[in-house]
């Protein structure tokens, strides 16, 4: 099971708004609704930002979306802010006996 | 509200073994499958495997399948992680999570991490 394909990194202004692609295969974020993504500040534990492709946990700020189109999956930050400067990694459920894969991660910079 | 804290710091010689225990409290423990994922150094996330507790069935990565075991105690609602033969690469923060939803849940499999433990470091030099 490969990691999952996202850019390795991504930069915009304040107020901007920033795009993240997580690309996969059939087996995994193409075949499910499953997709999740985390922010991660140095030093600290992932935090869940998005689910289930485009589901927001609560206390997640509304500028944090998710989309799927095929086999990629999308998260995108709009009205970018200082605090957002994190990396970001994506995951998704698997039909193989490894279940769950995550992507290779992003670093966010905001300029 | 649910909390997982791991236990602490570990230094490992190369060949031995290391238990990393993930306690959680704030919920039903056997309702939840149990993740252990891990990052080296400047690395990414790496998902190792799961404990069903409520079944006591654990899956495993194929990358890591026969050298890592994960299981849990309902009774202190504890999961551990156990790796052996250790070697430098295996130097990274050992993460456990919990699954959500529910591993019964009416709507599919558990398929995102909710809740992440603060992290151990499990450093492997001679």
């Amino acid at each position: 099971q490969s990691a999952l394909t996202q850019p390795a990194s991504v930069s915009g202004s304040p107020g901007q708004s920033i795009t993240i692609s997580c690309t996969g295969t059939s087996s995994d974020v193409g075949g499910y609704n499953y997709v999740s993504w985390y922010q991660q500040h140095p030093g600290k534990a992932p935090k869940l930002m998005i689910y289930e492709v485009s589901n927001r946990p609560s206390g997640v700020p509304d500028r944090f979306s998710g989309s799927k189109s095929g086999n990629t999956a999308s998260l995108t930050i709009s009205g970018l802010q200082a605090e957002d400067e994190a990396d970001y990694y994506c995951s998704s459920y698997t039909s193989s006996s490894t279940l769950y894969v995550f992507g290779t991660g992003t670093k966010v910079t905001v300029l | 509200q649910v909390q997982l804290v791991q236990s602490g710091a570990e230094v490992k010689k190369p060949g031995s073994s290391v238990k990393v225990s993930c306690k959680a409290s704030g919920g039903t423990f056997s309702s939840y499958t149990i993740s252990w994922v891990r990052q080296a150094p400047g690395q990414g996330l790496e998902w190792m495997g799961r404990i069903i507790p409520i079944l006591g069935i654990a899956n495993y990565a194929q990358k890591f399948q026969g050298r890592v075991t994960i299981t849990a105690d309902k009774s202190t609602s504890t999961a551990y992680m156990e790796l052996s033969s250790l070697r430098s690469e295996d130097t990274a923060v050992y993460y456990c999570a919990r699954t959500d939803p529910p591993y019964y849940d009416s709507s599919g499999p558990p398929r995102y991490f909710q809740h992440w433990g603060q992290g151990t470091l499990v450093t492997v030099s001679s």
